[in-house]
């Protein structure tokens, strides 16, 4: 069974620290992960997208690692601001289908405090 | 932020009430899809559509129905609303690869802002 799971579920840092973010996956055959931002009572927003030949992503303050062999996926925030407050979500995409089938992880809670 | 919108934004209602929530896209994206997500919970496929006259039940039964009818519009409809229902429902899109384009990293879906639905 596909699955995509996350670590830890909730995570509360201080304005300003750095934090990493946790996702393993058995989705396969593989295609691509991405790194989803989702706001309270919004839809998710693309972060990072990196296919199996990629092991690294960055946009802005995330950076996403991929380890394709061991089927893991780090997403590190840099100087966290209160607006990184939101649920990041895991998303693995399989090959094997023309529809480009999302598996969603649970995410993780970040709360920011200043 | 991208192109899709959804309405409305939170709706309560009551029980046996029909109700549709709405669904549009103004980037011409062939692909469309509804997730059901509960909170702390992951996103569930409930229908999508590969362009018009298209739609298929997703990995989540549901007992709402869609439509596509225009590329742009793919409403979610509920005959008959129970509490069980209550959840929030989110939108996305996204479109095929130009010819020899990688289909891998062609296939992000954008997501609408979703509908908070309470069914009391």
């Amino acid at each position: 069974k596909n699955q995509v799971e996350q670590s830890p579920q909730s995570l509360i840092i201080l304005e300003g620290k750095n934090c990493t973010l946790q996702c393993n996956y058995t989705v396969s055959p593989f295609s691509n992960l991405r790194w989803y931002k989702q706001d309270t009572g919004r839809g998710p927003v693309s972060l990072t997208i990196m296919t199996f030949s990629e092991n690294t992503k960055s946009n802005g303050r995330y950076t996403a690692t991929l380890d394709a062999d061991t089927k893991q996926s780090s997403l590190h925030i840099t100087a966290s601001q209160l607006s990184d407050s939101a649920s990041y979500i895991c998303v693995v995409s399989d090959r094997g289908s023309t529809l480009g089938r999302l598996y969603f992880g649970r995410g993780t809670q970040l709360t920011v405090w200043p | 932020e991208a192109d899709i919108y959804q309405t409305p934004r939170y709706l309560v209602i009551g029980t046996g009430k029909k109700i549709t929530l709405e669904c549009s896209q103004t980037m011409g994206h062939d692909k469309m899809y509804w997730y059901q997500q509960d909170p702390g919970m992951e996103l569930h496929l409930i229908h999508y559509s590969y362009g018009v006259n298209s739609t298929e039940k997703g990995d989540l039964s549901s007992e709402s129905t869609v439509s596509r009818i225009r590329t742009e519009h793919f409403p979610l409809t509920l005959e008959s609303a129970r509490p069980s229902h209550t959840s929030q429902y989110l939108c996305a899109s996204s479109e095929y690869p130009p010819s020899g384009g990688d289909l891998h990293s062609y296939n992000e879906q954008f997501f609408g802002p979703g509908t908070r639905l309470t069914v009391l």
